[in-house]
């Protein structure tokens, strides 16, 4: 079974930088075809997708906040780390990790779901 | 970035009927496109990938259907637990793009 779970501070500072961690069991951030991605969402909206990291540590980040958004990963414990620098009121909301899965046909590789998700944490910014 | 409009925003139904939600795609994105349902205060869950491929543990009362730039999402039999939001999203390129969603009420 996997399972995911963000944690982090819940307030943080305009222009400070937030450390989001997600905590991942029932799969090896290694092997092929797996990946961590980030997402969130504002109250009322759709989900906003952030960036995310690959089984050979390959990462994608969203274009408009590739400038604020870095992804790593701790594959000792499990955990893969979304800081974004420069926080404003613009990145409140409910932050989420998922599991992705990605398949290969001739010899390309293509993300196909992101089908489990954690609970998600939420970031409000205020000083 | 790959463009993905949902309609309509907004669906009333009652239980026991049918509802078709819409996601158009600004380009074409094959198949790669997934349909997620969310409730208020928690994560989306998967329900469709591929386009057309259930989910394992969903009901077959969601399919979904489509390809290159329209994409169509159907609950038949509307339960009271389908009630809520459903998003569309695509994996044909990164940036991987949410529809704004459309939400289905009583």
């Amino acid at each position: 079974q996997i399972t995911l779970r963000e944690s982090g501070p819940t307030v943080v500072k305009p222009a400070e930088t937030v450390t989001l961690t997600c905590t991942f069991s029932g799969f090896s951030l290694t092997a092929p075809g797996e990946g961590v991605a980030w997402m969130r969402q504002a109250p009322g909206k759709a989900p906003e997708w952030l960036g995310m990291i690959y089984w050979d540590d390959d990462k994608r980040y969203s274009k408009s906040l590739r400038s604020r958004l870095t992804i790593t990963r701790d594959i000792s414990n499990h955990q893969v780390v979304l800081t974004v620098t420069n926080v404003g009121l613009d990145d409140r909301g409910t932050y989420f990790c998922a599991h992705s899965e990605s398949g290969n046909t001739h010899g390309m590789w293509y993300v196909i779901r992101f089908a489990s998700w954690g609970p998600g944490t939420p970031v409000t910014v205020s000083s | 970035d790959i463009q993905l409009t949902q309609s309509p925003s907004y669906v009333s139904a009652s239980v026991g009927e049918s509802v078709t939600i819409t996601c158009r795609a600004s380009e074409d994105i094959s198949s790669s496109l997934v349909w997620y349902q969310q409730k208020p205060g928690h994560a989306p869950k998967l329900l469709i990938y591929s386009a057309s491929t259930l989910q394992s543990g969903v009901s077959s009362r969601f399919s979904g259907s489509g390809s290159r730039r329209e994409f169509t999402l159907t609950i038949v039999r509307l339960q009271p637990d389908d009630f809520a939001s459903y998003f569309c999203q695509q994996f044909r390129s990164s940036p991987y793009t949410f529809g704004q969603g459309t939400r289905v009420e009583i």
